[in-house]
């Protein structure tokens, strides 16, 4: 069983609409967790990290539910610029600095 | 402005040969790494490097090497290229930081083709 692991879709949704990204992990011993974004042949990129209270910026909403080892990420009134793969990761403790990323959800976002 | 940078893009090379894979960062970040990504793999650890002559396995180390001279460079080297060593080998670096995390910055990538 992988570490990390995201449905890889992909999600095909119009313009302006909610979409939510599932991951799971399997090592309770996971400190952190972040979300990646990552655009066809490039870099990932940091969107942005992710608390046990949930945190929000903008249209995107992040939450960790340690008890079930499950993160979430939901995307509001989707853009076409949102489109790319969107990378589930987690840092376990005792590896600092080093993170173990899932294989990646692709959203597709059409006019 | 700073940044991280990989060389070659692009590289085909034949199965059997020595090849290295340059990554160079200009924040003087202490922290290094190499990954590879594959399809239906998230990205994989190969190896990491908290700072100048510190060098450490990562989970898919097998066949790679590295070495840090200075800060800013942490060339990849597979000592002998495998099929299975086609890849997208991604560099990344961070700040050394305290006990929370410090964003990883990645390099922009080279595709390897082994053949």
């Amino acid at each position: 069983r992988k570490e990390v692991e995201q449905d890889p879709g992909p999600f095909n949704v119009p313009e302006g609409a909610t979409v939510a990204f599932n991951c799971t992990y399997s090592n309770s011993a996971s400190q952190s967790f972040f979300w990646y974004r990552q655009d066809c042949r490039k870099e990932p990129k940091l969107l942005m990290s992710v608390y046990s209270s949930g945190n929000e910026d903008g249209r995107f909403t992040a939450q960790l539910n340690r008890a079930s080892q499950y993160i979430s990420l939901l995307i509001r009134d989707s853009k076409l610029s949102d489109s790319a793969t969107y990378l589930c990761v987690a840092m376990f403790s005792g590896g600092y600095n080093k993170l173990i990323f899932g294989a990646g959800t692709r959203l597709a976002v059409h006019p | 402005d700073a940044e991280i940078t990989q060389s070659p893009r692009h590289k085909i090379t034949e199965t059997g040969r020595q090849v290295t894979l340059a990554c160079h960062q200009t924040w003087n970040h202490n922290n290094m790494f190499w990954y590879r990504q594959d399809l239906g793999h998230g990205l994989r650890l190969i190896h990491y490097s908290y700072g100048v002559q510190d060098t450490n396995k990562g989970e898919v180390s097998d066949g790679y090497s590295v070495s840090r001279s200075n800060t800013e460079d942490l060339p990849l080297t597979l000592e002998s290229a495998a099929s299975s060593q086609t890849s997208v080998y991604f560099c990344a670096s961070s700040s050394m930081g305290l006990a929370g995390y410090n964003e990883q910055f990645f390099g922009p990538g080279t595709r390897l083709t082994v053949l």
